[in-house]
């Protein structure tokens, strides 16, 4: 079955980069568009943007765009998120998801953690 | 991109229907059948409940059903249950500022 499943919690100081990671398995992964999610603690879900995999292609909402920056390695089915210049408003679960077509999401990644303090 | 419009919170008994309104703009909601629901308990990722407004994935119950009315989309659950409990989040395909996805703010159900 498809599953993503993302690296491990994260604690930055303002000012730094962080990069997640997402390793897709269960189907091919360029055959699916990554899509990044993020939720601040006790808030909605808010969506950062996607990458082709298989063209490398990006997408970023505009909110993000300049200081997200979406790759992927396809010889080990991975995506990546990076957040340069973090703010403590950054702080969130970042999810991977992919899915189909029409930008509904299935399956999710279990999120991870980013914390941002000084 | 502003967030689609969900009601804060929604509650009811054992067995009722409920509907939880997404309201959007021409640009997202009104202007694309790619409407999404999304159910999420605490301190788990999000799970797909419909797809392209009225869609159910394989092994979503059929208590849960999806439509859309002009720039609003509903989600309605039937025959309540206390394992509905949980935040549900509408997402859309939009075409405001980014060619992407929106979501709403999200809406708690309580089942009293």
């Amino acid at each position: 079955q498809m599953q993503l499943v993302q690296s491990g919690a994260e604690v930055k100081k303002p000012g730094a980069s962080v990069k997640v990671s997402c390793k897709a398995s269960g189907y091919t992964f360029i055959d699916y568009y990554m899509h990044w999610v993020r939720q601040a603690p006790g808030q909605g879900l808010e969506w950062l943007g996607w990458i082709n995999p298989n063209t490398g292609g990006t997408n970023y909402a505009q909110k993000f765009q300049g200081r997200v920056t979406m790759t992927r390695d396809t010889s080990i089915t991975t995506a990546y998120m990076e957040v340069s210049r973090l703010r403590s408003d950054d702080t969130a679960v970042y999810y991977c998801a992919t899915g189909g077509t029409t930008y509904w999401f299935d399956p999710w990644g279990q999120g991870s953690l980013v914390t941002v303090s000084s | 991109q502003s967030a689609l419009t969900q009601p804060a919170s929604v509650s009811g008994s054992p067995g009722q229907s409920i509907t939880i309104s997404c309201t959007g703009t021409s640009s997202d909601v009104g202007g694309y059948k790619y409407v999404s629901w999304y159910q999420q308990r605490p301190g788990k990722a999000p799970k797909l409940m419909i797809y392209d407004v009225s869609n159910r994935p394989s092994g979503v119950s059929n208590r849960f059903s999806g439509s859309k009315s002009g720039n609003t989309a509903s989600l309605t659950i039937s025959g309540l249950q206390a394992e509905d409990e949980a935040d549900y989040y509408c997402s859309s395909y939009t075409t405001s500022s980014t060619l992407g996805v929106v979501f709403g703010g999200g809406t708690k159900l309580t089942v009293l």
